[in-house]
């Protein structure tokens, strides 16, 4: 069975840039959309943007200036990259695998998480 | 962006009870409409998908109903395990955006 598994530096400084790696295992990363998703400590979760093995990507608008995402499908490995990193940046960053199905769209598996804290 | 709505934002329930937990979306977002568990220092678990397909591996006792902006997750008999936060997930329309979450307490 597919598994995602986040990972990438857990303290990140102000107004630097955080990078994660999201590694898919269990199977092939193509042909599929993947997410990346933030929860701070105590609070909801948020949709940061999306990416397929294409290349095509779609970012949070409240975001977007500040993302990017890349693949490497040779790594079965996927990027996100935001900069001007704050305080407010700092939460769990998951990935998931997003599936699209007639009148739906789930996302399935998820990593289990990487938490990033933004501080000097 | 599409406001997803939960209620309530926590509530209390005994083993054996049934939950009913509701989700409303800003705009119609047909049934593109998820809901997830999510317990401590975990990563979320998707339940249902499509508004009311069961994931596969999930209990029976987890349902999902409504299309369009309303939608309710029902939990038919509450498990010591189904104590966690629910959330609910609009894939409708990019930002996909999320419920603020419902607390479920013994």
């Amino acid at each position: 069975q597919v598994q995602l598994q986040e990972s990438g530096p857990g303290l990140v400084k102000p107004s630097e840039t955080l990078s994660l790696t999201c590694t898919v295992s269990g199977g092939s990363i193509n042909n599929y959309y993947y997410s990346w998703i933030r929860q701070p400590a105590g609070k909801g979760l948020e949709w940061i943007g999306r990416f397929y093995t294409d290349g095509s990507t779609n970012y949070n608008p409240s975001l977007k200036s500040r993302v990017s995402m890349s693949v490497d499908t040779s790594k079965n490995q996927f990027s996100l990259k935001l900069s001007s990193v704050t305080a407010a940046d700092t939460a769990v960053y998951y990935c998931a695998r997003e599936e699209d199905m007639v009148r739906a769209r789930r996302f399935d598996p998820w990593g289990q998480g990487t938490l990033v804290t933004v501080s000097s | 962006d599409i406001q997803m709505t939960q209620s309530p934002s926590s509530l209390s329930a005994s083993v054996g009870d049934r939950v009913t937990i509701t989700c409303r979306a800003s705009q119609s977002i047909s049934t593109y409409l998820n809901w997830y568990q999510q317990k401590p220092g975990k990563a979320p678990k998707l339940l249902i998908y499509a508004a009311s397909s069961l994931q596969s591996g999930v209990p029976s006792r987890f349902s999902g109903s409504g299309s369009g902006t309303d939608f309710t997750l029902t939990i038919s008999s509450l498990q010591p395990e189904d104590f966690a936060t629910y959330y609910c997930q609009q894939t409708y329309s990019i930002p996909w955006t999320f419920g603020q979450g419902t607390k479920v307490e013994i």
